[in-house]
């Protein structure tokens, strides 16, 4: 069955630096998302991506975020200057539609560790 | 503000002991709410999708419902390999139309052989 991957699982870094997620979604879907968790909180949406551009963004989603589909099967979201509140899991996912008949279907996550 | 809430936080059951999970939704207008399945360092996977009040799904020992308020997710005859965290999602109608997933907070449910 065709899944959504992300690389990489676990991704420690200094505080300030840049980071780079990266997602290989379903590949005959259009639409994509990040989502983030923080330890013990519920799952938060960040971003909707279709059609190279961004459709709807969160309040989280603030200029230190981007995201980028750089070819035909990556889908990537960066963060310009980590802190330390960045630190949570973060989940790409893809739909075939963005209605709901068309439900999105997630990868296994990054875990950031910010230090 | 459409939000979610999901009941109870954590749910101990004995194998073969049925119970129902609830998630309780207030949103503008549902498109669809969604149940994933959470096991420990994984995403949610998929399980169903309902889409107006009255509808119900099934898949195994899992039955689905859905209200004009809630949903519950019935578990009947459980076996420890259902032990996860299940997580309830709401899609809204809105101006965004973006396909936008609003979570609940997830009820962990362990099942002891």
């Amino acid at each position: 069955e065709p899944e959504v991957t992300q690389t990489p699982s676990h991704q420690v870094t200094q505080m300030g630096q840049e980071v780079i997620l990266r997602c290989v979604p379903i590949s005959n879907h259009l639409y994509f998302y990040w989502y983030r968790q923080i330890l013990g909180q519920k799952v938060e949406f960040l971003v909707s991506f279709y059609n190279n551009e961004i459709s709807e963004k969160s309040e989280i989603f603030d200029d230190q975020f981007s995201v980028e589909r750089p070819d035909g099967s990556n889908f990537t979201l960066k963060i310009r200057s980590t802190k330390l509140e960045d630190s949570a899991m973060y989940f790409c996912a893809s739909s075939e539609a963005r209605g709901a008949n068309q439900p999105q279907h997630f990868g296994d996550g990054t875990r950031l560790s910010i230090l | 503000e459409d939000q979610v809430t999901q009941s109870p936080e954590a749910l101990r059951l004995q194998e073969g002991e049925s119970s129902s999970l609830n998630c309780s939704y207030t949103v503008s207008g549902l498109r669809g709410l969604f149940w994933y399945r959470q096991d420990p360092g994984k995403g949610p996977e998929f399980l169903f999708t309902l889409y107006s009040a009255g509808e119900e799904k099934e898949k195994e020992r899992l039955k689905a419902t859905l209200t004009k308020k809630e949903s519950f997710l019935h578990i009947t005859a459980p076996k420890p390999e259902d032990s996860a965290t299940y997580l309830c999602a709401v899609q809204a109608y809105g101006s965004s139309n973006t396909g936008k997933l609003i979570f609940g907070q997830g009820t962990t449910l362990q099942v002891k052989p």
